[in-house]
Protein backbone atom coordinates (compact mmCIF):
# COMPACT_ATOMS: atom_id res chain seq x y z
CA UNK A 1 0.00 0.00 0.00
CA UNK A 2 1.01 3.70 0.18
CA UNK A 3 3.86 5.64 1.95
CA UNK A 4 3.91 8.81 2.66
CA UNK A 5 6.98 10.41 4.83
CA UNK A 6 6.68 13.95 5.22
CA UNK A 7 9.64 16.59 6.63
CA UNK A 8 10.13 18.58 8.46
CA UNK A 9 8.19 17.53 11.23
CA UNK A 10 8.45 21.08 12.85
CA UNK A 11 9.42 24.43 10.70
CA UNK A 12 9.76 27.94 12.00
CA UNK A 13 9.62 30.88 10.17
CA UNK A 14 10.00 35.01 10.67
CA UNK A 15 6.42 36.90 9.21
CA UNK A 16 7.32 37.35 5.55
CA UNK A 17 9.81 34.14 4.75
CA UNK A 18 8.59 31.63 2.67
CA UNK A 19 8.15 28.17 4.05
CA UNK A 20 8.89 24.61 2.34
CA UNK A 21 7.52 21.18 3.32
CA UNK A 22 8.57 18.35 1.45
CA UNK A 23 6.64 14.79 0.79
CA UNK A 24 7.82 11.37 -0.43
CA UNK A 25 5.34 8.54 -1.58
CA UNK A 26 6.07 4.89 -2.21
CA UNK A 27 3.12 4.03 -4.70
CA UNK A 28 3.76 4.83 -8.48
CA UNK A 29 -0.11 4.67 -9.40
CA UNK A 30 -0.97 7.30 -6.85
CA UNK A 31 -1.86 10.23 -8.94
CA UNK A 32 -3.69 12.51 -6.23
CA UNK A 33 -1.94 14.87 -4.19
CA UNK A 34 -4.04 17.15 -1.90
CA UNK A 35 -2.24 19.23 1.15
CA UNK A 36 -4.38 20.02 4.10
CA UNK A 37 -4.51 23.06 6.48
CA UNK A 38 -5.20 22.05 10.53
CA UNK A 39 -5.58 24.67 12.95
CA UNK A 40 -6.20 24.10 17.14
CA UNK A 41 -9.14 22.03 18.31
CA UNK A 42 -10.47 21.96 14.45
CA UNK A 43 -10.85 19.18 11.57
CA UNK A 44 -8.43 19.97 8.56
CA UNK A 45 -9.24 21.52 5.56
CA UNK A 46 -7.98 21.31 2.05
CA UNK A 47 -6.17 24.60 1.01
CA UNK A 48 -4.51 22.78 -2.58
CA UNK A 49 -4.25 19.58 -4.45
CA UNK A 50 -2.23 18.60 -8.00
CA UNK A 51 -3.41 15.76 -9.91
CA UNK A 52 -0.44 13.79 -11.67
CA UNK A 53 -0.67 15.38 -15.15
CA UNK A 54 0.45 18.89 -13.60
CA UNK A 55 3.68 19.92 -12.34
CA UNK A 56 3.48 23.20 -10.45
CA UNK A 57 -0.32 24.70 -9.17
CA UNK A 58 -0.29 28.14 -7.70
CA UNK A 59 -2.82 29.48 -6.02
CA UNK A 60 -2.51 32.99 -4.59
CA UNK A 61 0.58 32.65 -1.56
CA UNK A 62 0.73 28.95 -1.75
CA UNK A 63 2.20 26.48 -4.77
CA UNK A 64 2.04 22.67 -4.93
CA UNK A 65 4.96 21.21 -7.28
CA UNK A 66 5.27 17.46 -8.22
CA UNK A 67 7.63 15.25 -9.67
CA UNK A 68 6.27 11.99 -10.75
CA UNK A 69 9.65 10.77 -11.38
CA UNK A 70 10.90 11.13 -8.27
CA UNK A 71 8.04 10.32 -6.46
CA UNK A 72 7.92 13.77 -4.29
CA UNK A 73 6.03 16.99 -3.72
CA UNK A 74 5.86 19.99 -2.32
CA UNK A 75 3.78 23.14 -0.41
CA UNK A 76 5.39 26.51 -0.97
CA UNK A 77 4.20 29.06 1.26
CA UNK A 78 5.33 32.94 0.25
CA UNK A 79 5.26 35.81 2.59
CA UNK A 80 4.09 34.08 5.38
CA UNK A 81 2.14 35.47 7.72
CA UNK A 82 1.18 34.66 11.81
CA UNK A 83 -2.28 33.09 10.41
CA UNK A 84 -0.49 30.57 8.68
CA UNK A 85 0.58 29.02 11.77
CA UNK A 86 -0.62 25.33 12.05
CA UNK A 87 -0.28 21.99 11.38
CA UNK A 88 0.40 20.78 7.34
CA UNK A 89 -0.49 17.52 5.97
CA UNK A 90 -0.04 16.26 2.72
CA UNK A 91 -1.33 13.16 1.51
CA UNK A 92 -1.83 10.92 -2.04
CA UNK A 93 -4.02 7.96 -3.45
CA UNK A 94 -4.29 6.25 -6.93
CA UNK A 95 -7.00 7.22 -8.70
CA UNK A 96 -8.60 3.63 -8.53
CA UNK A 97 -12.03 2.54 -6.83
CA UNK A 98 -11.84 1.30 -3.51
CA UNK A 99 -9.13 3.46 -2.80
CA UNK A 100 -8.33 6.30 0.22
CA UNK A 101 -6.12 9.25 1.57
CA UNK A 102 -3.12 8.18 3.28
CA UNK A 103 -1.69 10.93 4.91
CA UNK A 104 2.23 11.98 5.78
CA UNK A 105 2.38 12.78 10.11
CA UNK A 106 2.28 16.60 9.55
CA UNK A 107 4.71 19.56 9.88
CA UNK A 108 3.57 22.24 12.68
CA UNK A 109 4.52 25.59 11.05
CA UNK A 110 5.38 28.66 13.40
CA UNK A 111 5.40 31.99 12.26
CA UNK A 112 6.72 34.89 14.34
CA UNK A 113 6.00 38.49 13.77
CA UNK B 1 -25.63 24.74 7.04
CA UNK B 2 -24.38 21.43 5.30
CA UNK B 3 -20.94 19.68 6.71
CA UNK B 4 -20.22 16.44 8.83
CA UNK B 5 -21.32 17.14 12.79
CA UNK B 6 -19.11 14.38 14.91
CA UNK B 7 -20.35 13.63 18.57
CA UNK B 8 -19.61 13.75 21.32
CA UNK B 9 -16.93 16.43 21.14
CA UNK B 10 -14.94 14.90 24.15
CA UNK B 11 -15.50 11.13 25.67
CA UNK B 12 -14.28 9.56 29.09
CA UNK B 13 -14.11 5.91 29.11
CA UNK B 14 -13.30 3.28 31.84
CA UNK B 15 -10.60 0.24 30.67
CA UNK B 16 -13.10 -2.82 29.27
CA UNK B 17 -16.09 -0.25 28.19
CA UNK B 18 -16.82 -0.17 24.17
CA UNK B 19 -17.85 3.27 23.07
CA UNK B 20 -19.57 4.55 20.04
CA UNK B 21 -18.46 7.77 17.92
CA UNK B 22 -21.32 9.40 16.32
CA UNK B 23 -20.39 10.46 12.65
CA UNK B 24 -23.33 12.57 10.43
CA UNK B 25 -23.36 14.16 7.17
CA UNK B 26 -25.57 16.11 5.10
CA UNK B 27 -23.80 16.35 2.18
CA UNK B 28 -24.95 13.58 0.55
CA UNK B 29 -21.31 12.40 0.23
CA UNK B 30 -20.59 8.55 -0.84
CA UNK B 31 -18.02 7.99 0.71
CA UNK B 32 -17.37 8.59 4.95
CA UNK B 33 -13.88 7.82 6.19
CA UNK B 34 -12.50 7.76 10.07
CA UNK B 35 -9.07 9.05 10.73
CA UNK B 36 -7.24 8.52 14.29
CA UNK B 37 -4.87 11.30 14.97
CA UNK B 38 -2.06 10.69 17.57
CA UNK B 39 0.80 13.55 17.79
CA UNK B 40 3.51 13.29 15.92
CA UNK B 41 1.62 10.27 14.12
CA UNK B 42 -0.69 11.96 11.84
CA UNK B 43 -3.73 10.80 10.16
CA UNK B 44 -3.95 7.24 10.16
CA UNK B 45 -6.51 5.25 8.62
CA UNK B 46 -9.36 3.10 10.95
CA UNK B 47 -12.19 2.19 8.31
CA UNK B 48 -13.79 3.55 5.27
CA UNK B 49 -17.09 3.14 3.78
CA UNK B 50 -17.56 3.99 -0.44
CA UNK B 51 -21.21 2.93 -0.74
CA UNK B 52 -24.43 2.48 2.25
CA UNK B 53 -23.60 -1.39 3.55
CA UNK B 54 -20.02 -1.65 2.24
CA UNK B 55 -16.97 -0.63 4.36
CA UNK B 56 -13.34 -1.88 4.38
CA UNK B 57 -10.50 -1.54 6.77
CA UNK B 58 -7.85 0.81 6.88
CA UNK B 59 -4.12 0.38 8.51
CA UNK B 60 -5.02 0.36 12.13
CA UNK B 61 -8.86 -1.59 12.07
CA UNK B 62 -7.81 -3.87 14.87
CA UNK B 63 -10.03 -2.70 18.15
CA UNK B 64 -12.99 -0.95 15.88
CA UNK B 65 -15.83 -2.13 14.19
CA UNK B 66 -17.79 0.59 11.84
CA UNK B 67 -21.55 0.23 10.14
CA UNK B 68 -22.97 2.12 7.45
CA UNK B 69 -26.61 1.54 7.40
CA UNK B 70 -27.36 4.33 5.96
CA UNK B 71 -25.62 7.16 3.62
CA UNK B 72 -25.70 9.82 6.29
CA UNK B 73 -24.40 8.23 9.49
CA UNK B 74 -21.16 6.27 9.97
CA UNK B 75 -20.59 5.00 13.40
CA UNK B 76 -17.31 4.05 15.23
CA UNK B 77 -17.07 1.58 17.89
CA UNK B 78 -13.91 1.73 19.80
CA UNK B 79 -14.25 -2.06 21.58
CA UNK B 80 -12.45 -3.09 24.76
CA UNK B 81 -9.98 -4.74 22.22
CA UNK B 82 -8.41 -1.98 21.12
CA UNK B 83 -5.07 -1.44 23.36
CA UNK B 84 -4.51 2.53 23.05
CA UNK B 85 -7.26 4.08 22.35
CA UNK B 86 -6.80 7.39 24.05
CA UNK B 87 -6.92 9.47 20.59
CA UNK B 88 -8.50 12.07 18.91
CA UNK B 89 -10.88 10.49 16.24
CA UNK B 90 -11.83 12.66 12.72
CA UNK B 91 -14.44 11.69 10.36
CA UNK B 92 -14.68 12.71 7.15
CA UNK B 93 -16.86 12.13 3.59
CA UNK B 94 -16.09 12.99 -0.07
CA UNK B 95 -18.06 12.45 -3.36
CA UNK B 96 -16.76 10.36 -5.55
CA UNK B 97 -14.71 11.30 -8.54
CA UNK B 98 -15.77 8.79 -11.41
CA UNK B 99 -14.76 5.67 -10.04
CA UNK B 100 -12.05 7.34 -7.68
CA UNK B 101 -12.18 8.62 -4.32
CA UNK B 102 -10.51 11.70 -5.21
CA UNK B 103 -13.02 14.46 -4.23
CA UNK B 104 -12.25 16.65 -1.39
CA UNK B 105 -12.48 15.19 2.48
CA UNK B 106 -14.52 17.33 4.19
CA UNK B 107 -13.85 16.76 7.78
CA UNK B 108 -15.89 16.90 11.28
CA UNK B 109 -14.72 18.99 14.32
CA UNK B 110 -13.41 15.65 16.44
CA UNK B 111 -13.99 13.73 18.94
CA UNK B 112 -11.48 13.07 21.53
CA UNK B 113 -11.77 10.22 23.45
CA UNK B 114 -9.37 9.66 26.86
CA UNK B 115 -9.40 6.10 28.52
CA UNK B 116 -9.27 6.30 32.51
Amino acid sequence: GENVEQHPSTLSVQEGDSAVIKCTYSDSASNYFPWYKQELGKGPQLIIDIRSNVGEKKDQRIAVTLNKTAKHFSLHITETQPEDSAVYFCAATPNQAGTALIFGKGTTLSVSS
Amino acid sequence: DGGITQSPKYLFRKEGQNVTLSCEQNLNHDAMYWYRQDPGQGLRLIYYSQIVNDFQKGDIAEGYSVSREKKESFPLTVTSAQKNPTAFYLCASNQRRGAANTGELFFGEGSRLTVL
